[in-house]
């Protein structure tokens, strides 16, 4: 069984759209993260949860909106889309909320906006 | 906050090479230090970590030592295998904000050929 698992696995849509993607761990970790990984590969935190509770907001546009209907759910939103959204998503989980807890990442999800 | 900064790739070796990716760091206080390898179409996992000041982490035959005088967290590899070809990500823990988070380098891909 997948320990963390997102969908869709790509996503291409237009500019001014609305998407979700979907992120569900079955690990029973606390702790759940969104990350975006650029076309040069650089890898940045945008938001983590512990307990369905926002605890990492870094500066990312308002148009981005995390959903943690649960300690296994975190599934990220994103509105009017840009042609600057096009990246790589990373979710992951961990046990708790510190960074030596090792992160468990999805396979990510590959969004293109034309 | 903190910050990492990795060689640039991409890093193209025999098999059976030496490997050496450099990674340093700035940071106050004593952060824990972290290698995580992304292999083809997965998500990033943990490779080795250390979290004091000449602490070797080791893991699949890589080896890395915290060096607190050169600020620096190099990773290595005696005898690199086909299998080794990934991104490798050097990370450190930040704390910010109230909150905990790993700060990712960019990244350095490995091509290992036969």
């Amino acid at each position: 069984d997948t320990a963390v698992s997102q969908t869709p696995k790509y996503l291409v849509t237009q500019m001014g759209n609305d998407k979700s993607i979907k992120c569900e761990q079955n690990l029973g970790h606390d702790t759940m993260y969104w990350y975006k990984q650029d076309s040069k590969k650089f890898l940045k935190i945008m938001f983590s949860y512990n307990n369905k509770e926002l605890i990492i907001n870094e500066t990312v546009p308002n148009r981005f909106s995390p959903k943690s209907p649960d300690k296994a759910h975190l599934n990220l939103h994103i509105n009017s889309l840009e042609l600057g959204d096009s990246a790589v998503y990373f979710c992951a989980s961990s046990q708790g909320e510190g960074t030596n807890e090792k992160l468990f990442f999805g396979s990510g999800t590959q969004l293109s906006v034309l | 906050g903190n910050s990492v900064t990795q060689m640039e790739g991409p890093v193209t070796l025999s098999e059976e090479a030496f490997l050496t990716i450099n990674c340093t760091y700035t940071a106050t206080g004593y952060p824990s230090l972290f290698w995580y390898v992304q292999y083809p179409g997965e998500g990033l996992q943990l490779l080795l970590k250390a979290t004091k000041a000449d602490d070797k982490g080791s893991n699949k035959g890589f080896e890395a030592t915290y060096r607190k005088e050169t600020t620096s967290f190099h990773l290595e590899k005696g005898s690199v295998q086909v299998s080794d070809s990934a991104v490798y990500f050097c990370a450190l823990s930040d704390y910010g904000g109230g909150s905990e988070k790993l700060v990712f380098g960019k990244g350095t891909k490995l091509t290992v050929n036969p």
